[in-house]
This record gives C-alpha cells, sequence and structure tokens, in this order.
C-alpha cells in the first residue's frame, strides 16, 4: 500500500500563508499526471474536494487554495489565510488501489 | 446536480452484517470513468477508504477489510450499496459514499450516516 505522511497540526496567523505537505511511501505520478488529491473536512461536516491531480482547483473553490508537487511529494497552499478555513486537510492517492488517505493535518489559528 | 445520501441502520450488535445503501441522483453509473465509493471515519480520527464500484462493474477492495466487504450496484434505481460481514466495535464510525470522478478521486460526496456496533 502507499502510504500519505502528513503532519498532524499546523498554526497559522490569519493573513498569513498556510503549507501544508503530504509525502507519499512511492511515486504516485503516471508520465506528467499526479494522481493526489486534497480535501478540506470541517468538524460535523463531509469531506470536501479542493484539489484533484495535485494542482487542478476544484469547482467553487475559492483561489486562496492551490497544490503543487509531483512523484512523492505534494504540497497545498492556503494564502492567505481566512478564519473560515479552521479545518482538517487529508491527502488521497489514486495511483494505485487502495486508495489512501493521508492521517490529515488540522489547521489552527496562531 | 450531484447529491447522494448514505442510508444504514444505526445500531447493531459485534458479529452481524452490516448493510449500507448511497442513493445518488446527478450522474449515470453506467457512464465512462464513473463510480461511487464507500470511506470511514471513526470518531475524531481519520478517513479510511473501503471500496469503489466502477462504470463497467469494476470493483476496487481495501485488502485490509476485502474478505468482509461485498460493493454492488442498482443501476437502474440509482444505488450502490456495501456490506461489511462479521463487523466488531472497530467498525463504529461515520459512512460516507462519494462520486468517484475519472482518476478515482471523489469530488462530491453524502452527508454520511453514523453506524455504532455494540451489545
Amino acid at each position: 500500500d502507499i502510504v500519505l505522511t502528513q503532519s498532524p497540526v499546523l498554526a497559522v496567523s490569519l493573513g498569513q500563508r498556510a503549507t501544508i505537505s503530504c509525502r507519499a511511501s512511492q511515486s504516485v505520478s503516471i508520465s506528467s499526471i499526479n494522481l493526489m488529491h486534497w480535501y478540506q473536512q470541517k468538524p460535523g461536516q463531509q469531506p470536501k474536494l479542493l484539489i484533484y491531480r495535485a494542482s487542478n482547483l476544484a469547482s467553487g473553490i475559492p483561489a486562496r487554495f492551490s497544490g503543487s508537487g509531483s512523484g512523492t511529494d505534494f504540497t497545498l497552499t492556503i494564502d492567505p489565510v481566512q478564519a473560515d478555513d479552521i479545518a482538517a486537510y487529508y491527502c488521497q492517492q489514486s495511483r494505485e488501489s487502495p486508495f489512501t488517505f493521508g492521517s490529515g493535518t488540522k489547521l489552527e489559528i496562531k | 446536480q450531484v447529491t447522494l445520501k448514505e442510508s444504514g441502520p444505526g445500531i447493531l450488535q459485534p458479529s452481524q452484517t452490516l448493510s449500507l445503501t448511497c442513493s445518488f441522483s446527478g450522474f449515470l453509473l453506467s457512464a465512462s470513468s464513473v463510480g461511487v465509493g464507500w470511506i470511514r471515519q471513526p470518531s475524531g480520527k481519520g478517513l479510511e477508504w473501503l471500496a469503489t464500484i466502477g462504470w463497467e462493474d469494476v470493483k476496487h477492495y481495501n485488502p485490509s477489510l476485502k474478505s468482509r466487504l461485498t460493493i454492488s450496484k442498482d443501476t437502474s434505481n440509482n444505488q450502490v450499496f456495501l456490506k461489511i460481514t462479521s463487523v466488531d466495535t472497530a467498525d463504529t464510525g461515520t459512512y460516507y459514499c462519494a462520486h468517484s470522478a475519472p482518476y478515482w478521486y471523489f469530488d462530491f460526496w453524502g452527508p454520511g450516516t453514523m453506524v455504532t456496533v455494540s451489545s
């Protein structure tokens, strides 16, 4: 199985940039297609797709969110961070089954 | 507009079989590159992918639970089902179904259904 590693917590000041990382135990890219995706989950809600295939913004998601990376290292950036962004963020790979999720990063405000 | 909604028993006893239904609208499961997946989340913990069924009845299972899982679909009634046999307390949590886009990511999610396994 491909294991995805995320830091458990990230504390950022409002208006600053948040950088959330996800490292895969093996490459999740096929040629130029990076099969890493990002989700936001607020307490009591279902997850919401933010970024698909590493860098594509999902429909209705503000441009403050962006994604980058390839191979084994991926990043979700939120700039600037707003109070509404307090949530858990999960990466997910679809390079191969089982389609694993990272353990999540909780974004906190300093 | 794509919508999904999960339904389940709420509470069941250890060793029983958990039967979940995902009712959806706004897309056809017979369409190319479309699927529906099941993901669960124990309270306060992370997400665990369980299974996905695709447009040509292709099925993917999480190997850690594969012997206990069965995913199936009723295309004409826009429903997907998941059965988990021999449940125990570790199966307690919220179960989500989600629309699976090409490349197997999940772009639309249901609100989830809570399942408690308790004697």
